[in-house]
């Protein structure tokens, strides 16, 4: 199976801060590589598909890059609705893996 | 719009089973693949599998290869997931999600709202 990686596992920011967070796969997954949001209580919501496309409604201050197995979630200037649990997720086979997840706190 | 509605919490003792339904509304349930992903309190996301509301074809993560069983009934555009011999470990939410396939690049852009599956004697 082909592991995630993400880091860090936490962080606190400010609000008007950018945001990175980082992914890696095990092995190359060229761009099958879509990013997550989750809230305490709610499902995940997507917000970054094929690496680096932007779901449709979510805003544009959210963006993903990379590929091979390296990737990244940026989030430009963070807002009070951005405090979450962010995941990225491997879709390079039919078996998809999740990375451990990275929640972003209010410092 | 695109609704994925979830049966509610269930209680099971360990080695009982649980079915979990995930009924669709607002597109054509034959025409995209549902997965099963299960996340235990305070943990992260872990995929279980995936099937095929069309075929009926499934594939299942490993770990839970011999204890799932993903099925629908196309009549009433629902897909379950069962789930056997249960422990405490099992103790978790579980989601079912649509994916969607563009361009050969598919995601899980709706989620049904999560399942509570307690296990405890």
């Amino acid at each position: 199976d082909i592991q995630m990686t993400q880091s860090p596992s936490s962080l606190s920011a400010s609000v008007g801060d950018r945001v990175t967070i980082t992914c890696r796969a095990s092995q190359s997954i060229s761009s099958y590589l879509n990013w997550y949001q989750q809230k305490p209580g709610k499902a995940p919501k997507l917000l970054i598909y094929a690496a680096s496309s932007l779901q449709s409604g979510v805003p544009s201050r959210f963006s993903g890059s990379g590929s091979g197995t390296d990737f990244t979630l940026t989030i430009s200037s963070l807002q009070p609705e951005d405090f979450a649990t962010y995941y990225c997720q491997q879709s390079y086979g039919r078996s998809l893996t999740f990375g451990g997840g990275t929640k972003v706190e209010i410092k | 719009q695109v609704q994925l509605v979830q049966s509610g919490a269930e209680v099971k003792k360990p080695g009982a089973s649980v079915k979990v339904s995930c009924k669709a509304s607002g597109y054509t349930f034959t025409s995209y693949d549902i997965n099963w992903v299960r996340q235990a309190t305070g943990q992260g996301l872990e995929w279980m599998g995936w099937m095929n509301p069309n075929s009926g074809n499934t594939g299942y993560a490993q770990k839970f290869q011999g204890r799932v069983t993903m099925t629908r009934n196309t009549s009433i555009s629902t897909a379950y997931m069962e789930l056997s011999s249960l422990r405490s470990e099992d103790t978790a939410v579980y989601y079912c999600a649509r994916v969607y396939v563009h361009s050969g690049y598919d995601r899980l852009d709706y989620w049904g709202q999560g399942t509570l599956v307690t296990v405890s004697s």
